[in-house]
C-alpha cells in the first residue's frame, strides 16, 4: 500500500531535550516536505526536499533541522525543543515538484507534538 | 509572501444541503489545490484547479486565475463531507503551497 508513514504520532516532551521525528515513503517519490498546523494559521511549510541531499527552508524552519540522506526518508529534528514547538506535524511526498504543474500531495497521519 | 484568505471559517448545515467555499490569493498563482481534512487529521487531495472547472462526483471546483480565487461546491451534503477544507497555492516560481486558514464544514445529519 502506498503510504507515507510518521513516528511517532503522540510525543510529550520537556523544553530542551532533542527529539526526531521519522518520516518513511514507500512510492520512490523526489519531493518532500514538513508541515505544522495551528488552530487559525492552517499548515505552514517548514522544510522541503526536492531530492536526496537537497533540503530546503520553508516559511517557518526556526528551531528545526531536516536530513535527506535517503530518498524515502525526511526525518525532521527539534534539537532543543520549546513550548512554542507544540503543534501537530505533517510529513508530504509527491513524484516531483514541477513549478505549476501539481503532483498529488500524499501526507502522513500526523504527529501531535506537546514540549512542556 | 503571498495571502490566502479562506471563507466562510466555520459552516455548519444539514444533510442534503449544497455549500459553496471561497479561497481568494494576492497574487497570481500557477498551481492551486482543494485538499480535505478529516475529523482523525487525515488529509487529503481534492483538486488540483490552477483554472477552470473541474468536476468529481458530488464535489467540483472552479478557479477564476484573473481574480484571484476559487470555489469549492458540495453538493448533496453527507455527514462524511465533514472536516476542514484547505486551499493552498503556489506563487509562480516558488517551489512550494502556501495554505489557507481553512473552512470547518460540520454536517448535521
Amino acid at each position: 500500500e502506498a503510504q507515507v508513514t510518521q513516528n511517532p504520532r503522540y510525543l510529550i516532551t520537556v523544553t530542551g531535550k532533542k527529539l526526531t521525528v521519522t518520516c518513511s515513503q514507500n512510492m520512490n517519490h523526489e519531493y518532500m516536505s514538513w508541515y505544522r498546523q495551528d488552530p487559525g494559521l492552517g499548515l505552514r511549510q517548514i522544510y522541503y526536499s526536492m531530492n536526496v541531499e537537497v533540503t530546503d527552508k520553508g516559511d517557518v524552519p526556526e528551531g528545526y533541522k531536516v536530513s535527506r540522506k535517503e530518498k524515502r526518508n525526511f526525518p525532521l529534528i527539534l534539537e532543543s525543543p520549546s513550548p512554542n514547538q507544540t503543534s501537530l506535524y505533517f510529513c508530504a511526498s509527491s513524484l516531483a515538484w514541477t513549478s505549476g504543474y501539481s503532483y498529488e500531495q500524499y501526507f502522513g497521519p500526523g504527529t501531535r507534538l506537546t514540549v512542556t | 509572501g503571498i495571502q490566502v484568505e479562506q471563507s466562510p471559517p466555520d459552516l455548519i448545515l444539514q444533510e442534503g444541503a449544497n455549500s459553496t467555499l471561497r479561497c481568494n490569493f494576492s497574487d497570481s498563482v500557477n498551481n492551486l489545490q482543494w485538499f480535505h481534512q478529516n475529523p482523525w487529521g487525515q488529509l487529503i487531495n481534492l483538486f488540483y484547479i490552477p483554472s477552470g472547472t473541474k468536476q468529481n462526483g458530488r464535489l467540483s471546483a472552479t478557479t477564476v486565475a484573473t481574480e484571484r480565487y476559487s470555489l469549492l461546491y458540495i453538493s448533496s451534503s453527507q455527514t462524511t463531507d465533514s472536516g476542514v477544507y484547505f486551499c493552498a497555492v503556489e506563487r509562480f516560481g516558488n517551489e512550494k503551497l502556501t495554505f489557507g486558514t481553512g473552512t470547518r464544514l460540520t454536517i448535521i445529519p
